[in-house]
């Protein structure tokens, strides 16, 4: 069966801390990759997406995640968070069908 | 070009009750996904349905239905409420063309139930 899993489930830093976010996958076929970020109060948005091309990928707000195929990791970076990047990170694999699988999500809380 | 809208946002219900929950995609979108989050499970797949058509469908009980309209407009049902049954409930719409590869969903809102 199809499966997302995200092994941080509450990571808290000070700003300006680099962020790692880990996310892996069991799919058989050919994947397309989504981070969605909800932050406090708000609905899901999209971060960034992993079709094809260049694994490494850059999103909005300075975030990007890297595609490893032979790992089924696709891991959301950013260099320096800030106390607004305080929210709920999913990642999502897209299968056949446009059937998508979310992890459980890893809620980051990033002290001032 | 307006988002995905949810109604109502909040509804409060007890055990037994039935719910429908109403969910308008972007326009031009055709596929209509809904979603149940709670904290202990996360972000699970309820169905999808496409051109008034369910498409796929996630692992729940029968008592979780939906339907499409030729609007692409979508509604959820919850029959016979259960306590388990509170959460948040997200529709996502796309263009949900068939075969497509390069698919995003958008997400509304989402509709908060609460059952008592």
């Amino acid at each position: 069966a199809q499966s997302v899993s995200q092994h941080n489930h509450h990571v808290i830093l000070s700003e300006a801390a680099s962020l790692e976010l880990g996310c892996n996958y069991s799919y058989g076929g050919t994947v397309n990759l989504f981070w969605y970020v909800q932050y406090p109060g708000q609905h899901l948005q999209l971060l960034l997406k992993y079709f094809s091309g260049d694994p490494l990928v850059k999103g909005i707000k300075g975030f990007e995640a890297e595609f490893i195929k032979s790992k089924f990791s696709f891991n959301l970076r950013k260099p320096s968070v800030q106390w607004s990047d305080t929210a709920e990170y999913f990642c999502a694999v897209m299968g056949n069908f446009n059937k998508f699988y979310f992890g459980s999500g890893t809620k980051l809380n990033v002290k001032p | 070009k307006a988002g995905v809208t949810q109604t109502p946002r909040y509804l409060i219900k007890t055990r037994g009750q039935q719910v429908t929950l109403s969910c308008s995609p972007i326009s031009g979108h055709r596929s209509v996904s809904w979603y149940q989050q709670t904290p202990g499970q996360g972000l699970q797949f309820l169905f999808e349905y496409f051109s008034e058509t369910q498409r796929n469908k996630g692992n729940f009980p029968g008592r979780f239905s939906g339907r499409q309209f030729s609007n692409s407009r979508s509604e959820m049902n919850v029959s016979t409420l259960e306590l388990g049954d509170s959460a948040l409930y997200l529709c996502a719409s796309s263009l949900g063309a068939s075969g497509a590869v390069q698919e995003t969903q958008y997400f509304g809102p989402g509709t908060r139930l609460l059952v008592l």
